[in-house]
């Protein structure tokens, strides 16, 4: 049981460059984040979905799109990467809503 | 107002001290309650639910106080392994549609030899 797996574990993007980052869970559960943390800083929402072919914005949303077509999977895109992006990205699930969350390992993410 | 508020710290403490931590939460509605472990450059890891009875695990202690709306975390005879930044969670309301997680900034400590 791997748990949440998240990847790449760091990447460097030039201003403009698009990417996916990769998040994926075994524990069949319903709920899936993703979450940006700054240095220093608390973690915020920035999508979230409750279900395969649901997702919905979180507080952060600007700059970011998401899709869930699995229960597994729930990446998260960056078009257009902007110095305001670098951030670490945690990806989470939880069984419900409200229920404890776990998180992947984190992707480091510069851009320069 | 925030929806959960921490003492950023940090605190540091000798090995085998008694620390406790507060946070208090804005939203009298909020039905679960958590304390999370990030260590430096890792993910939150889930270090114990509070439940209003109060609750232990090991040299960790929960407490919920409801009225005064805050949560607090007790760690008995620290170890040097404790050193963390400890995030508390609060749900806003486990019956909305999404019933989000609110994490605060949280509590560094330190414990030194």
């Amino acid at each position: 049981n791997a748990g949440v797996t998240q990847t790449p574990k760091f990447r460097i993007l030039k201003i403009g460059q698009s990417m996916t980052l990769q998040c994926t869970q075994d524990m069949n559960h319903n709920y899936m984040y993703w979450y940006r943390q700054d240095p220093g800083m608390g973690l915020k929402l920035i999508y979230y979905s409750v279900g395969a072919g649901i997702t919905d914005k979180g507080e952060v949303p600007n700059g970011y799109n998401v899709s869930r077509s699995t229960t597994e999977d729930f990446p998260l895109r960056l078009e257009l990467a902007a110095p305001s992006q670098t951030s670490v990205y945690f990806c989470a699930s939880s069984r419900d809503r409200g229920y404890e969350q776990y998180f992947g390992p984190g992707t480091r993410l510069t851009v320069t | 107002r925030k929806e959960v508020e921490q003492d950023p710290g940090p605190f540091n403490v000798p090995e085998g001290a008694t620390v406790a931590f507060n946070c208090t939460y804005s939203n009298s509605a909020s039905q679960s309650f958590f304390w999370y472990r990030q260590d430096c450059r890792k993910e939150p890891k889930l270090l114990m639910s509070v439940y209003s009875s109060g609750n232990e695990d090991g040299r960790f202690t929960a407490q919920l106080n409801r009225a005064s709306q805050y949560i607090s975390l007790l760690i008995r005879d620290s170890k040097l392994s404790d050193s963390a930044t400890y995030l508390c969670v609060v749900n806003k309301d486990r019956g909305s549609t999404l019933g989000r997680l609110y994490f605060g900034r949280g509590t560094q400590l330190t414990v030194w030899p």
